[in-house]
């Protein structure tokens, strides 16, 4: 059983596009995060959900908007996508909040054309 | 946040040890030292984390300098399967109001021949 999963795996799309990045957990965990990787491979926290409430928004432009329907599900979506927007979005988990491990999904590779 | 440096990149050979060098200078004393790796088209993985006492489980050891000002993560015998991107990370224990997030660094890439 995959313990977090994203889907889809790549994503390829236009300029200007509106697109959606899935992910869920069956690890029972109350915190769920979004990583984001760029092209020079530097990892990046995007935001963190504990409980379902946002606790963490890293000055993430407001196109990028989270939504956790419940606690083991944290999505992403993305309105008007740019070029820069082209990274790997990597989902993550962890029991609590704070210095529990975080357990980390495959990735979505998203290319902005 | 204080801040770790690591080199760019190690290289090793397969069944032979491996120590990874991290240095942290301006760790504060209830900064947690944890190790994480991103193996090729991966999420990253957990591999071992600790405070002033040396630790050992299934994966790594690490080593921890008296003054904790650096850390060492210690693969006993590398396989190919270990060459990943290794990045070391301070987490403070009282600063939940960080929310959990991990910084990652540059960390260090291993390459593991043959």
């Amino acid at each position: 059983d995959t313990a977090v999963s994203q889907t889809p795996k790549y994503l390829v799309t236009q300029m200007g596009n509106d697109k959606s990045i899935k992910c869920e957990q069956n690890l029972g965990h109350d915190t769920m995060y979004w990583y984001k990787q760029d092209s020079k491979k530097f990892l990046k926290i995007m935001f963190s959900y504990n409980n379902k409430e946002l606790i963490i928004n890293e000055t993430v432009p407001n196109r990028f908007s989270p939504k956790s329907p419940d606690k083991a599900h944290l999505n992403l979506h993305i309105n008007s996508l740019e070029l820069g927007d082209s990274a790997v979005y990597f989902c993550a988990s962890s029991l609590q909040v704070g210095q529990e491990t975080q357990y980390f999904g495959p990735g979505t590779r998203l290319l902005v054309l | 946040d204080a801040k770790t440096t690591q080199p760019n990149s190690m290289e090793s050979n397969e069944e032979e040890p491996v120590h990874l060098p991290c240095n942290h200078s301006t760790i504060s004393g209830t900064d947690y030292i944890h190790w994480y790796r991103q193996l090729p088209s991966q999420g990253p993985e957990y591999v071992i984390h600790g405070l002033t006492s040396n630790v050992n489980n299934r994966m790594a050891s690490l080593a921890i300098a008296e003054d904790r000002k650096s850390s060492t993560l210690i693969l006993h015998r590398a396989t190919l399967r270990d060459a990943a991107v290794y990045y070391c990370i301070l987490r403070d224990v009282l600063r939940n109001n960080q929310g959990g997030k991990l910084i990652f660094g540059q960390g260090t890439e291993l390459s593991v021949k043959p």
